[in-house]
């Protein structure tokens, strides 16, 4: 079965400190995967997607097929990266979401 | 603004009503999305439109769910006798084309009571 896991409902780290929200999936197939975030009282929005290898507000992800991750990662956190973050996997051109990590970046 | 524009932002209904939810999508984008989003969740997919048609509603949970596209434009999700579990925020995206980015309304909030 298609599946998306993110194992942390909620991760708080001190500003300046590293970053990685973790992404596990369930694929047969060449997956495509997304980060998306979703900023206090704003509407979901792209952050990432794997095929495009770009690095978006300093954030960073690739897709590891032999552990079946795509973990996000951020080498520095800022206090406006505090968000909700969604790992996505594009199935049949619908999104299969993860359940979303809450991070908090403390100052 | 030319995002994508959900109406209403907010509705309260009682159980076994009828409620129909709106989304606009950015003008010229073919693709329409519906997905739903309970507490503590991440969304799940309804049912996609290309152009006016339904290409896939295998995510609609029942028949009381229906949704329509006429114009291949504006979209409708109509839910009949509404019941408490169908509380939840309903997500409406656009892309403009199958598997090009899709854009987020800032959904609308749904609560049966």
């Amino acid at each position: 079965a298609q599946r998306v896991t993110q194992p942390e409902k909620l991760l708080s780290v001190f500003k300046g400190a590293p970053v990685e929200l973790k992404c596990n999936y369930s694929y047969s197939g060449s997956p495509e995967l997304f980060w998306y975030v979703q900023y206090s009282r704003q509407r979901l929005q792209l952050l990432l997607r794997h095929i495009s290898r770009e690095s978006i507000k300093g954030f960073t992800a690739d897709l590891n097929k032999g552990e079946t991750s795509f973990h996000l990662k951020k080498p520095f956190a800022q206090e406006e990266d505090s968000a909700m973050y969604y790992c996505a996997l594009l199935s049949n051109y619908q999104l299969i979401w993860g359940a979303g990590t809450k991070l908090i970046i403390k100052p | 603004g030319a995002g994508v524009s959900q109406t209403p932002s907010n509705k309260v209904t009682e159980k076994g009503k009828y409620v129909e939810l709106r989304c606009d999508p950015i003008s010229g984008h073919t693709a329409l999305y519906w997905y739903r989003q309970s507490l503590g969740q991440g969304p799940e997919f309804l049912i996609y439109f290309q152009g006016t048609g339904a290409a896939d509603d295998s995510g609609l949970p029942n028949d009381r769910f229906f949704a329509v596209r006429p114009e291949g434009s504006v979209s409708t999700l109509k839910i009949q006798r509404t019941e408490r579990g169908d509380s939840a925020v309903y997500l409406c995206a656009s892309s403009m084309t199958l598997n090009t980015e899709a854009f987020f309304g800032q959904g609308t909030r749904l609560t049966v009571v």
